[in-house]
């Protein structure tokens, strides 16, 4: 079975600051990832997937991800955040072609954002 | 624009009582998605459907039954409300069986169990 872990729980930074999130996932074969980010009263949205091609996956806002498949991993980054990105962030992987599609979700991240 | 809209938003029921939450996608999709998300568990899978009539358990079935009679349209029974089903409900849909697509998510119903 699939599982996610995001181990940033919370996380405060200042306008301007680097952001970087961890995402680690478990699963031998190969996977879809995803980030989906909810804004405050807002319902959930993708900010970016990654399913094959270029490891590092560009989405809304400013935001990338790197895909090491070495690691496990694929962490959410922005160098310069925004008090606008104060919200909860989600990582999801489900399995790939041949396997299943649902995906597994992580326990997210919040994100705070001070002016 | 893939629309996912829930039948409310917010809503306050009695222990005990049959609860209906009802989710409508406009884009055809064929998969639909029910979850429960809580303060530092995420999203927990409760019932998922590929098609018209199928459904199958996620990870936390438990007091909880599904209905998709048309494809739009998913429902989310709650058969006898209990105050541990005190959370917030997100329906979702995506196209295909295929696991690239993602997920669209509505706006969610915050249900308060008394």
């Amino acid at each position: 079975a699939q599982s996610v872990s995001q181990h940033n729980h919370h996380v405060i930074l200042s306008e301007a600051a680097s952001l970087e999130l961890g995402c680690n996932y478990s699963y031998g074969g190969t996977v879809n990832l995803f980030w989906y980010v909810q804004y405050p009263g807002q319902h959930l949205q993708l900010l970016l997937k990654y399913f094959s091609g270029d490891p590092l996956v560009k989405g809304i806002k400013g935001f990338e991800a790197e895909f090491i498949k070495s690691k496990f991993s694929f962490n959410l980054r922005k160098p310069s955040v925004q008090w606008s990105d104060t919200a909860e962030y989600f990582c999801a992987v489900n399995a790939g072609r041949g396997g299943s599609y649902i995906p597994t979700f992580g326990r997210g991240t919040s994100l705070i954002v001070h002016p | 624009d893939v629309k996912v809209t829930q039948s409310s938003r917010y809503l306050v029921k009695r222990t005990g009582e049959k609860v209906f939450l009802e989710c409508v996608q406009d884009m055809d999709h064929e998969n639909m998605f029910w979850y429960r998300q809580d303060p530092g568990l995420g999203l927990r899978l409760i019932y998922f459907s590929y098609d018209v009539k199928m459904k199958e358990k996620g990870d936390i079935p438990e007091g909880y039954s599904v209905s998709r009679e048309k494809k739009e349209r998913f429902s989310l029974i709650l058969e006898s409300a209990s105050t541990n089903q005190t959370s917030m409900y997100l329906c979702a849909s995506s196209l295909r069986r295929d696991g690239t697509y993602e997920q669209y998510f509505g706006p969610g119903t915050r249900l308060t169990v008394t």
